[in-house]
């Protein structure tokens, strides 16, 4: 069972490059999480997705977007890259609000990303 | 002040040492609490949901205090496997959800 999926696992960049992080479920759940590791600092959410076609900016939106053009899938966009975008970066997706969303989140290995 | 404030530590305890974590959190629409586990370089992963009644799974106890605002989660008899980070999840409920994770707390079991 693949789960959440997120490729690349690892990338370096430099100062003002551009790259995209892709995240895959099969576990057919509604909602989609971009999050930031730090360091010292809980996971922060970067952006959301609650359904096919729309996105929401979470706590630490600056610098990145998103698009969720099918269900499954929920891309992470760096359009100029900086230094203080280094950091390991989570997809999570859970089943959509109701009596069957225990909260549990579903994440993937992460992504771990160097701007040099 | 942080929404979720965990100790960092880390804890070092031997094996078959009992060991416990405390969170807290700030807001009272505070809904629902987790504890999830973190390896090294790793994903995180639930451990466990934590429920007003308290609830054990296996050697992992779990207690919310909604009046104090605080989640415990004991670890009884530490496996070397034990070692990890633990990180406290609240979900506040704000019309839809909003998941806040503390930044966990290292254990590190010693044989």
């Amino acid at each position: 069972n693949a789960g959440v999926t997120q490729t690349p696992k690892f990338r370096v960049l430099k100062t003002g490059q551009s790259m995209t992080l892709l995240c895959a479920q099969d576990m057919n759940h509604e909602y989609m999480y971009w999050y930031r590791q730090d360091p010292g600092m809980g996971l922060r959410l970067i952006h959301y997705s609650v359904g096919e076609g729309t996105t929401a900016k979470g706590e630490v939106p600056d610098g990145y977007n998103v698009s969720r053009l099918k269900k499954q899938n929920f891309l992470l966009g760096l359009e100029s890259a900086a230094p203080s975008q280094t950091s390991v970066y989570f997809c999570a997706s859970s089943p959509g609000q109701g009596v069957t969303n225990t909260g549990e989140l579903f994440f993937g290995e992460g992504s771990r990303l160097t701007v040099l | 002040r942080k929404e979720v404030e965990q100790d960092p530590g880390p804890f070092n305890v031997p094996e078959g040492a009992t060991v416990a974590f405390n969170c807290t959190y700030s807001n009272s629409a505070s809904q629902s609490f987790f504890w999830y586990r973190q390896d090294c370089r790793k994903e995180p992963k639930l451990l466990m949901s934590v429920y007003s009644s308290g609830n054990e799974d296996g050697r992992f106890t779990a207690q919310l205090n909604r009046a104090s605002q605080y989640i415990s989660l004991l670890i009884r008899d530490s496996k070397l496997s034990d070692s990890a980070t633990y990180l406290c999840v609240v979900n506040i409920r704000t019309g839809g959800f909003k998941t806040i994770f503390g930044a966990g707390t290292r254990l590190f079991v010693k044989a």
